[in-house]
Parts: structure tokens; C-alpha cells; sequence
């Protein structure tokens, strides 16, 4: 089946480093996504993985192995603002568009 | 400004009565989809369209139909509302399936 499983919370401290892991099993790969979501809005794309690697972006870096169905979405400096739910994606090729969601992971940052 | 917009953001409405939820993109993009989201659900696919008159199935369709008539415009009916499509739903388009979605701003919506 199709499945993809993140930490439901976590929690951090402002200034610190944060790495929220995701795994997942689908039929096929076109890339791994990650968004961010605030209380009551619409998500807002983070990044973008095909490739297995790193790709850094500003404060915010995507990891991806396909060989493993992995992937973490790190964040750095971590600032109050980073408040809010982060969501694994995975486009599946066995459908257009079709992404498939992992639940989300809430990190609450704290003082 | 890019945006895909939503209407009405948030509604109540009773068992039975068929509502729709208009969504509209000035990026022309050509895909769009629909998403509920449900706590400690994630974000779940309902329909989705590659084009003008091309749509298909997600995973939860049961209970809506959509139709794409123009590029910009890819509304979600409700022909007979129940309680369990009590959600907050999500619009989102993009270029292609492989390139980031951009969203709407959320219709949450309530049946009693």
C-alpha cells in the first residue's frame, strides 16, 4: 500500500536545529515534497527532492534517499516564526498529480 | 499577484443541501486539484484535472463531483452534503505534477 509516516509533534528551542524525518512506501517515485503549514492556512512549499541528497536552502535543508524511502527536512536558527506543521509529500508516477501526504509533523518552538 | 482563490472560506450548511465550493488560479496553470484535510489525516486527494474537460478520481471522491470548463476555474459540488464531508478543504494548482502546488486559502466547512 501506500504510506507515509512523520513524528506527529515535536518540540525545539529558538536558536537550536531541528530535523523532522519522513519515510515512506508508495507504488511509484516522481520526487518528495515538503510544506509548511500555519494554524488555519494553506500550506506554502519548502523544497523539492528527486535526486538522492542534500539541497539547502537559506535556514531550511531537504535530504532525500530513494534507496531507503527517506527523507528529513532540517531547520536551522530555529526562530518562533517556524511555529507551525510540516508536511512530507510524495508524487506518485503512477498517477498525474497525484501527490500523497504524510499527516504532518507540529514542531512548536519555544523560547 | 500569483494566487488561487477560494470561495466562501468558511460555511455552514444542513444534511441534503447542494453546495459549491469555487476555486480559480491566475497562473495559468493547468493542473488543479482538491484536498480535505482531517485532523491526523493529512491532506487527502479528492479530484484533480490535467486540463481543461480531463479530470480523475483521487483517493476519497465518494460524495463530490468537480468539472473543469475553463483553465482558471476547477469549482467542488456537493450534490447532497452529509456530515462526515464536515472539513477544511484545499485548492491547489500547479504547471505540472512534478512542480510545486500553490495553494488556496481554505474553505472550512461545517454540515450539521
Amino acid at each position: 500500500g501506500q504510506n507515509i509516516d512523520q513524528p506527529t509533534e515535536m518540540t525545539a528551542t529558538e536558536g537550536a536545529i531541528v530535523q523532522i524525518n519522513c519515510t515512506y512506501q508508495t507504488s511509484g517515485f516522481n520526487g518528495l515534497f515538503w510544506y509548511q503549514q500555519h494554524a488555519g492556512e494553506a500550506p506554502t512549499f519548502l523544497s523539492y527532492n528527486v535526486l538522492d541528497g542534500l539541497e539547502e536552502k537559506g535556514r531550511f535543508s531537504s535530504f532525500l534517499s530513494r534507496s531507503k524511502g527517506y527523507s528529513y527536512l532540517l531547520l536551522k536558527e530555529l526562530q518562533m516564526k517556524d511555529s507551525a506543521s510540516y508536511l512530507c509529500a510524495v508524487s506518485d508516477s503512477g498517477g498525474y498529480n497525484k501527490l500523497i501526504f504524510g499527516a504532518g509533523t507540529r514542531l512548536a518552538v519555544h523560547p | 499577484e500569483a494566487q488561487v482563490t477560494q470561495n466562501p472560506r468558511y460555511l455552514i450548511t444542513v444534511t441534503g443541501k447542494k453546495l459549491t465550493v469555487t476555486c480559480s488560479q491566475n497562473m495559468n496553470h493547468e493542473y488543479m486539484s482538491w484536498y480535505r484535510q482531517d485532523p491526523g489525516l493529512g491532506l487527502r486527494q479528492i479530484y484533480y484535472s490535467m486540463n481543461v474537460e480531463v479530470t480523475d478520481k483521487g483517493d476519497v471522491p465518494e460524495g463530490y463531483k468537480v468539472s473543469r470548463k475553463e483553465k482558471r476555474n476547477f469549482p467542488l459540488i456537493l450534490e447532497s452534503p452529509s456530515p462526515n464531508q464536515t472539513s477544511l478543504y484545499f485548492c491547489a494548482s500547479s504547471w505540472d505534477r512534478v512542480l510545486e502546488a500553490f495553494f488556496g486559502q481554505g474553505t472550512r466547512l461545517t454540515v450539521v
